[in-house]
């Protein structure tokens, strides 16, 4: 079965920091990946996808791919209270659907 | 303008009973789904439908009809709701092809069964 993973969490970090969050894949034809963002009690919001080997930026977030790995990673830099949410990393496994990992709870501290 | 809605926000409602959820979406996609998130926050796809035809049909029990009356709308009918129905049911519209997985979600349909 294909499968993303991620560290549940908690992932605690000071205000200003780099957090770091990971994700796994299990299916090496997977082209595509994606990151999304989730506030307690809110819904998924989209906020980075990568369909390349290497680094995309966006503002504060990078996120890494490393298909080779099989290992997708967000960067959020100058971490800031608002980040403070669920994030969920999610693969197509060109299956005509989204898997989703379970999610990694970020908090930062002020 | 709400983008993907859907109604009720809230169900509770006693085991046996039926219900349904309602889904709009006003992106002009031709795709749209419905996903199951659990009290751990797992998110699983359940149902992927395209322009009214059913693609995605995930191992989901029998007692949950999807229907798409046209592209713009997608519903949810659940019979006799059992106490592991209670979730979050997402709604969601996007893309299909190579930006298959650039979704857009409604706010969440939070199904209580007692």
């Amino acid at each position: 079965q294909k499968e993303v993973e991620q560290n549940s969490g908690p992932l605690s970090v000071p205000e200003g920091a780099i957090a770091s969050l990971n994700c796994t894949y299990s299916d090496r034809v997977s082209q595509s990946f994606f990151w999304y963002r989730q506030y307690s009690g809110k819904s998924p919001e989209l906020i980075m996808s990568i369909y390349s080997n290497g680094d995309k930026e966006d503002g504060r977030f990078t996120a890494q791919l490393n298909k080779a790995s099989q290992y997708v990673s967000l960067l959020i830099r100058d971490s800031q209270p608002s980040d403070s949410a669920t994030y969920l990393c999610a693969a197509n496994f060109g299956n005509e659907k989204l898997t989703f990992g379970t999610g990694t709870r970020l908090t930062i501290i002020p | 303008d709400t983008a993907v809605s859907q109604t009720p926000k809230y169900l509770v409602t006693q085991m046996g009973n039926d219900k349904s959820i309602k889904c709009e979406q006003n992106l002009g996609h031709d795709t749209m789904y419905w996903y199951k998130q659990d009290s751990k926050k797992f998110l699983k796809i359940m149902f992927s439908y395209n322009n009214k035809e059913l693609i995605i049909n995930e191992t989901v029990p029998n007692r949950f009809s999807p229907k798409s009356p046209d592209k713009a709308h997608l519903n949810l009918h659940i019979n006799s709701l059992e106490l592991g129905d209670s979730a979050v049911y997402f709604c969601a519209s996007g893309a299909r092809g190579a930006n298959t997985g650039e979704l857009f979600f409604g706010e969440g349909s939070r199904l209580t069964v007692l």
